[in-house]
């Protein structure tokens, strides 16, 4: 089955800083993945996504990168903000079943 | 659109007690999915159904059965709680078309099994 790690289970960074977030994947053949944001007492919302046979992917303040060589996924956030403050999953998606990790949380210091 | 809703919001439970949580989409959705989440961790899939009629076991199935008779609704048993079911239950419902996926979640059935 599919595993997923991120590198830090907690990210601290002030307020205006961009914020980088990794992940690791176990499947080569997760063939779409998902960054979902989770605020306490809350479902987890998406954020952006991409296919496996993309390496960038830009959305409003996040980017997202894949690489499928090192099963690798980067969450990008540009100019964090307080509301920024969450858990972040990142999800690999095949044949339509997710698996989530862990998740990172991210603090942002007004 | 509702989206994804679930009820109830809470629910307290006795050891042994069966329940059912409910699940509903109007966005007609193939996928509906069901998982759980306990305190400091991800989500872990319970069951998925991929269709009406169609349902699979995902990661942490036992003590939990699902049907899927319409599209719309996606019921998750619980048949004799336990205090190890105590968690935070999220439906969720998606769709895989064209090459795009994305899955929307309900706001959670918080479950507490004493």
């Amino acid at each position: 089955g599919e595993s997923v790690g991120l590198h830090l289970p907690t990210l601290s960074v002030q307020e205006g800083d961009n914020s980088i977030i990794n992940c690791a994947y176990s499947n080569s053949a997760s063939d779409y993945f998902i960054w979902y944001k989770q605020e306490s007492g809350k479902g987890p919302q998406f954020i952006i996504d991409i296919r496996s046979n993309m390496d960038k992917r830009q959305g409003q303040r996040v980017t997202v990168l894949l690489n499928k060589t090192v099963k690798h996924l980067s969450l990008q956030i540009a100019a964090t903000q307080p509301g920024d403050s969450a858990v972040y999953f990142c999800v690999p998606i095949n044949a339509g079943k997710s698996t989530f990790g862990d998740g990172t949380t991210l603090t942002v210091k007004p | 659109n509702a989206g994804v809703t679930q009820t109830p919001k809470f629910q307290v439970l006795k050891t042994g007690q069966s329940m059912t949580l409910q699940c509903a989409q109007d966005m007609n959705h193939e996928y509906m999915s069901w998982y759980r989440q306990d305190p400091g961790m991800g989500l872990r899939l319970i069951h998925y159904s991929v269709g009406a009629g169609i349902t699979d076991q995902g990661e942490v199935p036992n003590g939990y059965n699902v049907s899927r008779s319409t599209t719309e609704d996606f019921p998750l048993r619980l048949l004799s709680a336990a205090p190890s079911q105590t968690s935070v239950y999220f439906c969720a419902s998606s769709y895989s078309r064209g090459g795009e996926h994305e899955q929307f979640f309900g706001p959670g059935t918080r479950l507490t099994v004493l």
